[in-house]
């Protein structure tokens, strides 16, 4: 089986402009994961969708948003965009809820 | 909130040795995980190991220990026989069903590996 893909890889904005990461899960899983990874706030969650429902959040602004679509597939939304949201965003991916995640190889966003 | 603290942020260990990393963490839950998760600089985040919290027996994968001490909210990754390909970041990771299964993760440790 194909891992968690994520795309783009790399990206680069500027301060105010708003950012989609898009995030692949592993085929049959129906649990996707965000978590955003930074060196001074270390890993932290964002949010969790299952079976197209967000199912747990994270505490983040209302910048970030999530969802996921009817084939697992979920993307990610930060709006107005600051410095401080440079960092790798990580997806992971798991069979349900609660079982072992596996992660993608991240986005790393980088705002100017 | 559950907090997980990785102590040492460094961590060095000679090619063939055997180092020990340290975890706490604070939780009130009975029911809960416990991971090691190796980040080497690719960013690819790999599970190296995982403990339920309701057995008493350590984990064990081929090199990779734990030391898991339920009353003291211990949970420490020994790795053995180390090798070049070890060296990564160690971050542990707590899970529960109370916080919706969410990972929480520690500062974790930079292992450095010398010939």
């Amino acid at each position: 089986k194909a891992g968690v893909t994520q795309t783009p890889r790399y990206l680069i904005k500027t301060r105010g402009q708003q950012v989609t990461l898009s995030c692949s899960p592993i085929s049959g899983h129906r649990s996707v994961s965000w978590y955003q990874q930074t060196p001074g706030q270390g890993l932290q969650f964002l949010f969790e969708y299952f079976s197209e429902t967000q199912r747990n959040k994270g505490n983040f602004p209302g910048r970030f948003s999530g969802r996921q679509f009817s084939n697992s597939r979920s993307e990610m939304n930060v709006s107005t965009l600051e410095l401080g949201d440079s960092a790798l965003y990580l997806c992971a991916s798991s069979f349900k809820q609660g079982a072992r995640q596996f992660f993608g190889p991240g986005t790393r966003l980088t705002v100017l | 909130a559950q907090t997980v603290t990785q102590s040492q942020p460094e961590m060095s260990v000679q090619e063939a040795e055997t180092v020990t990393l340290s975890c706490t963490y604070d939780t009130s839950e009975s029911d809960y995980y416990l991971f090691w998760y190796k980040q080497p600089p690719s960013r690819q985040m790999i599970l190296v190991i995982r403990q339920e919290a309701y057995k008493q027996q350590n984990a064990t994968e081929n090199r990779f220990s734990v030391n898991f001490q339920k009353a003291a909210k211990s949970f420490s990754l020994k790795i053995s026989d180390s090798q070049l390909g070890d060296a990564a970041m160690y971050f542990c990771a707590y899970r529960a069903p109370d916080s919706g299964y969410a990972l929480n993760f520690g500062k974790g440790t930079s292992l450095l590996v010398t010939p």
